[in-house]
C-alpha cells in the first residue's frame, strides 16, 4: 500500500535557525513527489515536484531533495513568514489519478 | 492568471440537509480532483475527473457523495443527507493533464463545511 509519513509533526525554530523536514514514502513505482505549503484557512500552495532520486530543487530559503525512500525539505535561515504546515505527497504510476498526502509538519518560526 | 476558485468559502448546514460545493478549475486544465481535509488530518482523495468523466471515484466515502463536471470545466460535489462526520474542508485541485501523464495539481482555497 502506498504510504507517506512526515516527521516531525511539529517543529519550532528560532528565526535564522536552519533545519530539515522529513518525508518517508513507500510507493509502487514513484511517478513524482510533491511538496506543498499550507497556511491556516487556505488551500495547499505548490512548492516543488521531484521525479527521481538525486534530484534537488530550490526556491528562496527552501531546498527539496529526493532519495529512493525519502525526501527532505531543508529550510535555511528561516523567517517568521515561513511559518506554515508543509505537506509532502506522492503520485504512483499504479494510481496516477491521485496523490497520497502525508499528515504534514507544522513549522513555527519565532522572531 | 486566475487560480482555482471554490464556493462557498464557508457552509453551515443542519444534519440531514443536502449541500452543493462548487469548483472552478484553472482555464485549460483537463483534470480536476476533489479532496477532503478533516481537522488535524491529511488530505483524503475523493474523486478525479478527466474532462467530464470520472475514471476514479474510489475515494467517495459513501453513496451520499456524488460529483459531476460539465463542459470540461466547473465541477459540483454534492453531499446528500449530511452527517456531522461530513464536517471538513473540501478542497478542489486541477492539473493540466491527468492519468498516466499527470502534471502538478494546483489547489483552490477550499470550502469549510460544518454540519450541526
Amino acid at each position: 500500500e502506498d504510504q507517506v509519513t512526515q516527521s516531525p509533526e511539529a517543529l519550532r525554530l528560532q528565526e535564522g535557525e536552519s533545519s530539515s523536514l522529513n518525508c518517508s514514502y513507500t510507493v509502487s513505482g514513484l511517478r513524482g513527489l510533491f511538496w506543498y505549503r499550507q497556511d491556516p484557512g487556505k488551500g495547499p500552495e505548490f512548492l516543488f515536484t521531484l521525479y527521481s532520486a538525486g534530484e534537488e530543487k530550490e526556491k528562496e530559503r527552501l531546498k527539496a531533495t529526493l532519495t529512493k525512500k525519502e525526501s527532505f525539505l531543508h529550510i535555511t535561515a528561516p523567517k517568521p513568514e515561513d511559518s506554515a504546515t508543509y505537506l509532502c505527497a506522492v503520485q504512483a504510476y499504479s494510481s496516477a489519478s491521485k496523490i497520497i498526502f502525508g499528515s504534514g509538519t507544522r513549522l513555527s518560526i519565532r522572531p | 492568471g486566475a487560480g482555482v476558485s471554490q464556493s462557498p468559502s464557508n457552509k453551515v448546514t443542519e444534519k440531514g440537509k443536502d449541500v452543493e460545493l462548487r469548483c472552478d478549475p484553472i482555464s485549460g486544465h483537463t483534470a480536476l480532483y476533489w479532496y477532503r481535509q478533516s481537522l488535524g488530518q491529511g488530505l483524503e482523495f475523493l474523486i478525479y475527473f478527466q474532462g467530464n468523466s470520472a475514471p476514479d471515484k474510489s475515494g467517495l466515502p459513501s453513496d451520499r457523495f456524488s460529483a459531476e463536471r460539465t463542459g470540461g470545466s466547473v465541477s459540483t460535489l454534492t453531499i446528500q443527507r449530511t452527517q456531522q462526520e461530513d464536517s471538513a474542508v473540501y478542497l478542489c485541485a486541477s492539473s493540466l493533464r491527468g492519468g498516466q501523464g499527470a502534471s502538478t495539481q494546483y489547489f483552490g482555497p477550499g470550502t469549510r463545511l460544518t454540519v450541526l
